[in-house]
This record gives structure tokens, C-alpha cells and sequence, in this order.
């Protein structure tokens, strides 16, 4: 089965500054997909970034960038000039590509706080 | 625009009750999933469909059932719900099954159960 495992459950960045949210995995798939989402306060899931196991480049999304090491099994969100709006909880997710690992799995998350 | 709803956006209930969480999603996806949320545990899924009539359990689905009568909604039913059934329940769609097809989500329910 496949594992996504987040062992900050909570960070402080100071505003401007840039954070790495840290993220590994355990899957026995070939091809898969990793995923980060954002949750606020107000509780909606939104979508943050996506990196296949078979893309050369690390994927990026304005100040979002995900540091893809396929042979560490690791795939840390990096925020960059943080800001107050970046203060919310972020999950680490995968999507195998066999059986129940087709699947996303989620990390536990970790909570940003981004301070003044 | 499309979107996937969610309703109730909280609910309490009693223990022993039936309750049913509804989703509607208007992105006309085939693929529908209900996770629930906990602290320390992330989103675990619950239940998932490929399609109208097809439903299949996920990770923590002893409790739970789904049914999928036509492609916009797959409601979640807890036959008798428990006090450990208390959480943020998330109905989430997407189109294909591919590794890098994202998942768009409903607001939420909270859901407490006393």
C-alpha cells in the first residue's frame, strides 16, 4: 500500500521569507502522481501543484515549486516569499497507478502559520 | 461554472440515527469519492464510484454506504451513526483516473455526533 507521510504538523515562517514543507512516500507503482493542496481556515481543499514520477523538471506554480527527488522519495512544497495568505494547512497527496493505489492518499498535513 | 456542493454544511445528530450527507457535482465526472477529514490523519477515503451503479469502499468504510443512481450525486449514508463517525466529511469528483487528474472538492459537512 502506498504512504505519504508529513512529520511537521506545524511550521512558522516569517513573512517574506521562504518555507520547505516536507513530504515523503512509499509506493511499489513505477508511475504515480504526487499532489499538494492548500486548506484556510475556511476549510475548502484547493489545489496547489502536481509533479509526475516521470518529469525531468520539478513542477512549478508561481511562488510554489516542489523539490521532486525520486530516489530519496521525497517531494517538499517550497513557498517562496511567504505571505500572511499562506497561513493554512497543507497536505501532501499520491495517486498510484495499480489497484488501490489509483486512489489519492493523503499525508497528515502540516499547519503553516505565517507571522508578521 | 461547474462545482461540487455539499449539504448539509453542519449537522449534529444522536447516536443510532441515519444520517445522509449529500454531494451533487455539475463537472459531469464520472468519478466520485467521500473522505473524511480527522486530526493527525488527514483525509482517509471512505467510499469511491468509477460511474452510475458502481461503488466501491475505501479505507474506513465500515459504517458507511453510498449508492450512485444517475452521474451528479453520490450521497453517504451512515446506517447508525457512532460518536467516532464525529468529523469534516469531503465530496470530491474528478474526470479520469489518471495519476495526474486532481480531485476538486465540496466545502464540507461537519458533522457531530452526541
Amino acid at each position: 500500500a502506498q504512504k505519504i507521510t508529513q512529520t511537521q504538523p506545524g511550521m512558522f515562517v516569517q513573512e517574506k521569507e521562504a518555507v520547505t514543507l516536507d513530504c515523503t512516500y512509499d509506493t511499489s507503482d513505477q508511475s504515480y502522481g504526487l499532489f499538494w493542496y492548500k486548506q484556510p481556515s475556511s476549510g475548502e481543499m484547493i489545489f496547489l501543484i502536481y509533479q509526475g514520477s516521470y518529469d525531468e523538471q520539478n513542477a512549478t506554480e508561481g511562488r510554489y515549486s516542489l523539490n521532486f527527488q525520486k530516489a530519496r522519495k521525497s517531494a517538499n512544497l517550497v513557498i517562496s516569499a511567504s505571505q500572511l495568505g499562506d497561513s493554512a494547512m497543507y497536505f501532501c497527496a499520491m495517486r498510484g497507478s495499480s489497484g488501490s493505489a489509483r486512489q489519492l492518499t493523503f499525508g497528515s498535513g502540516t499547519q503553516l502559520t505565517v507571522l508578521p | 461554472d461547474a462545482e461540487i456542493t455539499q449539504s448539509p454544511r453542519h449537522k449534529i445528530t444522536e447516536t443510532g440515527r441515519q444520517v445522509t450527507l449529500a454531494c451533487h457535482q455539475t463537472w459531469n465526472h464520472n468519478n466520485m469519492f467521500w473522505y473524511r477529514q480527522d486530526l493527525g490523519h488527514g483525509l482517509r477515503l471512505i467510499h469511491y464510484s468509477y460511474g452510475v451503479q458502481d461503488t466501491n469502499k475505501g479505507e474506513v468504510s465500515d459504517g458507511y454506504s453510498v449508492s450512485r443512481s444517475n452521474t451528479e450525486d453520490l450521497p453517504l449514508t451512515l446506517e447508525s451513526a457512532a460518536s467516532s463517525q464525529t468529523s469534516v466529511y469531503f465530496c470530491a469528483s474528478s474526470e479520469s483516473q489518471g495519476v495526474n487528474e486532481k480531485l476538486f472538492f465540496g466545502s464540507g459537512t461537519q458533522l457531530s455526533v452526541l
